[in-house]
């Protein structure tokens, strides 16, 4: 079973349209989870964090996290063209000194003109 | 954000060779660490760069094929040797800034390196 779990997409949905991602982890110990957006070519870029379970609203993005159900979903309201990307989930749990982040294989989505 | 370059941006080499790849992160930044992304896949993480020590590696992957040097907070080089057409991948410095939960990565641009 992999750490991190999404389902590869391509996610299509017209333009204006509510796009949900989502994502399920196996560590109960996850204590922080992120989303980053990677355009082909081009290197992850974070979109935003949530620790705490519930919603964490961030312009067009709302991340929900379920620690219970050990769920992270990421929202993007409106969707644009230029949404079109692959959107990684990383849940990440702390070591000794830092905290060590476990990438998804993330979830392509085609925002449709 | 933490600021992360990286140089070259990308590279052909032959098989058999090797080739450094420089980072260079701000003075945000914590820990180092290298990750690679083959085509269509995600990011596996190869290494932790230490600051003045061995860098610690991710089952899969050695220090004699990545040897890693940190040998200050904001610099950092991975070399890929005696490479072949299977190392060709996208390699990836990250940086981590921020305490506790507020911890978060950044990534640099990235080294496209294609192995013929």
């Amino acid at each position: 079973q992999k750490e991190v779990e999404q389902n590869s997409g391509p996610l299509s949905v017209p333009e204006g349209a509510i796009a949900s991602l989502n994502c399920t982890y196996s560590d109960r110990g996850s204590q922080s989870f992120f989303w980053y957006r990677q355009y082909s070519g081009k290197s992850p870029e974070l979109i935003m964090s949530i620790y705490s379970n519930g919603d964490k609203e961030d312009g067009r993005f709302t991340a929900q996290l379920n620690k219970a159900s050990q769920y992270v979903s990421l929202l993007i309201r409106d969707s644009q063209p230029s949404d079109s990307a692959t959107y990684l989930c990383a849940p990440t749990r702390g070591l000794d000194n830092f905290n060590k982040f476990y990438f998804g294989s993330g979830t392509k989505l085609n925002v449709k003109p | 954000s933490a600021v992360i370059s990286q140089k070259p941006s990308r590279d052909i080499c032959q098989r058999g060779t090797s080739l450094t790849i420089q980072c260079q992160v701000d003075s945000q930044v914590t820990m180092m660490f290298w990750y690679r992304q083959q085509p269509g896949q995600s990011l596996t993480l190869i290494a932790t760069a230490n600051q003045g020590s061995e860098a610690t590696y991710e089952s899969g992957f050695v220090i004699d094929k990545f040897p890693i040097s940190r040998p200050n907070l904001t610099f950092s080089t991975l070399t890929v040797s005696n490479m072949s057409p299977e190392d060709s991948s996208i390699y990836l410095c990250s940086g981590s800034a921020g305490r506790g939960t507020q911890e978060t990565q950044y990534f640099g641009p990235g080294t496209r390196l294609l192995v013929l």
